[in-house]
């Protein structure tokens, strides 16, 4: 069982929808949930970080943790085709050594 | 921008030669990371670097190594390398407090 599962899609909507974009995890021991947008051959850009379970709003982006489900989702509000990108889950653990994962990513297209 | 540098932008090597990549930032986080990102797939944790000791590594041999330097920027060497070493290679910097991480554009290398 891999530690992070994330759906690569492809995800194709249209223009205005709300977006879903899912990850689950096996390892309690994490303890801090990120999701990254990644444009093709660019660097991951940070979009939201969580630390609790429960809801994270900014701007257009919703970020949910559900720590006893091991479960976090992004939704994205008013899809913009400039929203065309792969989003990658991660999340870290600080004790025992930092260490991060990241989910394989899931490519969304929005389309005009 | 999150005011990380990376460099070379790309680089090809053949198969048992030896590699530095190298990144910068503008400003005085603590912690930098190295991740190595395949084709379609996220981000592999390669190492943390703390306060110039190595913090944490993940699943990668000896021959990734590793130094910060006194005024953040790092080096990722890597030694006799392997086809399978093709890949985006990501620094991320961060602070130890809080875990975000921002990325650099990263540096594509290419091993023949």
């Amino acid at each position: 069982q891999k530690e992070v599962e994330q759906d690569p899609g492809p995800l194709s909507v249209p223009e205005g929808a709300i977006v879903s974009l899912n990850c689950t995890y096996s390892n309690s021991a994490f303890q801090y949930f990120m999701w990254y947008r990644q444009y093709s051959r660019k660097g991951p850009e940070l979009l939201m970080y969580t630390y609790s379970s429960g809801n994270k709003e900014d701007g257009r982006f919703t970020a949910q943790v559900d720590k006893s489900s091991k479960y976090i989702s992004l939704f994205i509000r008013d899809s913009q085709p400039s929203d065309s990108a792969t989003y990658l889950c991660a999340m870290t653990r600080n004790t025992g050594g930092f260490k991060t994962i990241f989910g394989a990513g899931t490519r969304l297209f929005v389309k005009a | 921008e999150t005011g990380v540098t990376q460099s070379p932008t790309h680089l090809i090597k053949t198969r048992g030669q030896q590699v530095t990549l190298r990144c910068s930032s503008q400003s005085g986080h603590n912690t930098v990371s190295w991740y190595q990102q395949a084709l379609g797939q996220g981000p592999q944790f390669i190492f943390q670097y703390y306060r110039e000791e190595e913090n944490g590594r993940g699943n990668f041999p000896p021959r990734f190594s590793g130094l910060q330097f006194p005024n953040y920027s790092s080096e990722l060497n890597v030694n006799a390398l392997e086809l399978d070493d093709s890949a985006l290679y990501l620094c991320a910097i961060g602070d130890s407090k809080y875990n975000e991480q921002f990325f650099g554009p990263g540096t594509r290398l290419t091993v023949l």
